[in-house]
């Protein structure tokens, strides 16, 4: 069964943390996308990558940053976390298609719901 | 980006069916999917079509595509309890777009007996 596994289900954190949030996949997927889910707004894409050590903005990546040393691994920071980054965060990954395919489904971990106080 | 738009709430009795529709505006998007999100769960794929394909049937679940009107719906047969969720329509923009989807806000089912 594919897998992608986030590290944590709930985290609370104080403003002004640096706080991690861990993905791991175990599909060999070349992309690999990071998300915060709002009520009413949907599925917002903070920042992707598409292969080791590379990384691209999505729409709202302020405040964000990120790090994929390794294929099956992407993490996302807060480098200082604030009030209005609580949310759900979902990590997911995908192959990039080819072969004359472009089925890019995206896999999705279960969510980090992350709090800040 | 492109927009995705889908009406947030819809509530239907059990055994009904359900339709939930989806507007996109990207003509070039390739495949378009229906992901289904239960109660503090991560996003599940329901089912998907081909941007050259009209209709695409699987068991329960019908997905209607009209690419004129770039309007894509998701009919679930005889809905059940179970069908509670929150349902995202996401489009795939085309070879350019590193594998990216563009999601809708969802839409909130409700099952009532």
């Amino acid at each position: 069964d594919v897998k992608v596994t986030q590290s944590s289900r709930y985290l609370v954190k104080r403003t002004g943390e640096k706080v991690f949030l861990e993905c791991v996949q175990d599909m060999d997927h070349e992309n690999m996308f990071w998300y915060r889910q709002d009520p009413g707004l949907g599925l917002r894409l903070i920042y992707f990558s598409y292969d080791v050590k590379m990384k691209e903005k999505g729409d709202i990546p302020e405040g964000y940053s990120v790090s994929r040393e390794k294929k099956e691994r992407f993490s996302l920071i807060l480098e200082s976390a604030s009030t209005n980054q609580t949310s759900m965060y979902l990590c997911a990954s995908s192959d990039p298609g080819g072969g004359g395919s472009w089925n890019t489904e995206a896999f999705f971990g279960q969510g980090t719901r992350l709090t800040v106080v | 980006g492109e927009d995705v738009e889908q009406s947030l709430f819809l509530s239907v009795r059990e055994g009904d069916s359900s339709v939930i529709n989806c507007t996109y505006t990207d003509s070039s998007s390739t495949y378009l999917y229906w992901y289904k999100q239960e109660p503090g769960a991560g996003l599940q794929l329901l089912t998907y079509i081909f941007s050259n394909m009209d209709m695409k049937q699987d068991q329960r679940l019908t997905v209607l595509l009209n690419k004129k009107d770039k309007h894509l719906s998701l009919r679930i047969a005889d809905t059940q309890t179970g069908d509670s969720a929150i349902y995202f329509c996401a489009e795939s923009p085309g070879p350019d777009s590193w594998g990216k989807l563009q999601f809708g806000a969802g839409t909130q089912v409700v099952v009532t007996p």
